[in-house]
């Protein structure tokens, strides 16, 4: 069965630093993964997704996670955090569309950005 | 192209009452997901319809439900609600193996 493991529920960083945010999963086939991010009372925005192309994934507002099967992870990083990148994070991982449609949810990873 | 859209946005309701929940895909998208979103078990799959048919559902109750119509806009519907119903319902439009998501309908029972 899939799985989604995100080490920390909270993480905090200050305004300027490294975000690293761990995602790690179980899948019995090449997964598809995914990162969202969630703002107070919205829905989840899709940040980045990765389809077995590149391992190293760019994403939206300068975020990029890259895929190590060995590691069996998709972190999320960016290199420099702004206050606006304070949010709830999650990782998803899907076996594909032709499996439903279902996505498995890590238990998300909020991120506080001090300034 | 508009986003998915949701409605209504937020409800309250009362113990043993029903409620149904609408949801508008990206146009062109045929298929719809359903999630539930609590803080207690996170984000949890309802179901998932293409093309008026449900392909899979996740662990609910039979007082969950949902359908398709033609031009692809779905409902879910939650009957005899209890108090652990209180959720934020996400729906997802799909393309691909990509899931783009609304805004959400906030519902609390009390």
């Amino acid at each position: 069965a899939q799985s989604v493991t995100q080490l920390g529920s909270h993480v905090s960083v200050s305004e300027g630093a490294l975000v690293l945010l761990r995602c790690n999963y179980s899948s019995s086939v090449p997964p598809y993964l995914f990162w969202y991010v969630q703002y107070p009372n919205q829905g989840l925005q899709l940040l980045l997704k990765y389809t077995s192309a590149a391992t190293l994934v760019k994403g939206i507002n300068g975020f990029e996670a890259e895929f190590k099967k060995s590691e069996t992870s998709f972190h999320l990083t960016k290199p420099s955090a702004h206050m606006s990148d304070a949010a709830e994070y999650f990782c998803a991982v899907s076996e594909g569309y032709n499996q439903g449609g279902k996505l498995i949810f890590g238990q998300g990873t909020e991120l506080s950005v001090k300034p | 192209k508009a986003g998915v859209t949701q409605t209504p946005r937020y409800l309250i309701k009362t113990r043993g009452q029903q409620v149904t929940l609408s949801c508008s895909p990206i146009s062109g998208h045929r298929s719809v997901s359903w999630y539930q979103q609590t803080p207690g078990q996170g984000l949890q799959f309802l179901f998932e319809y293409f093309s008026e048919t449900q392909r899979n559902k996740g662990n609910f109750p039979g007082r969950f439900s949902g359908r398709q119509f033609s031009n692809s806009r779905s409902e879910m519907n939650v009957s005899t609600l209890e108090l652990g119903d209180s959720a934020l319902y996400l729906c997802a439009s799909i393309w691909g193996e990509t899931q783009y998501f609304g805004p959400g309908t906030r519902l609390l029972v009390l």
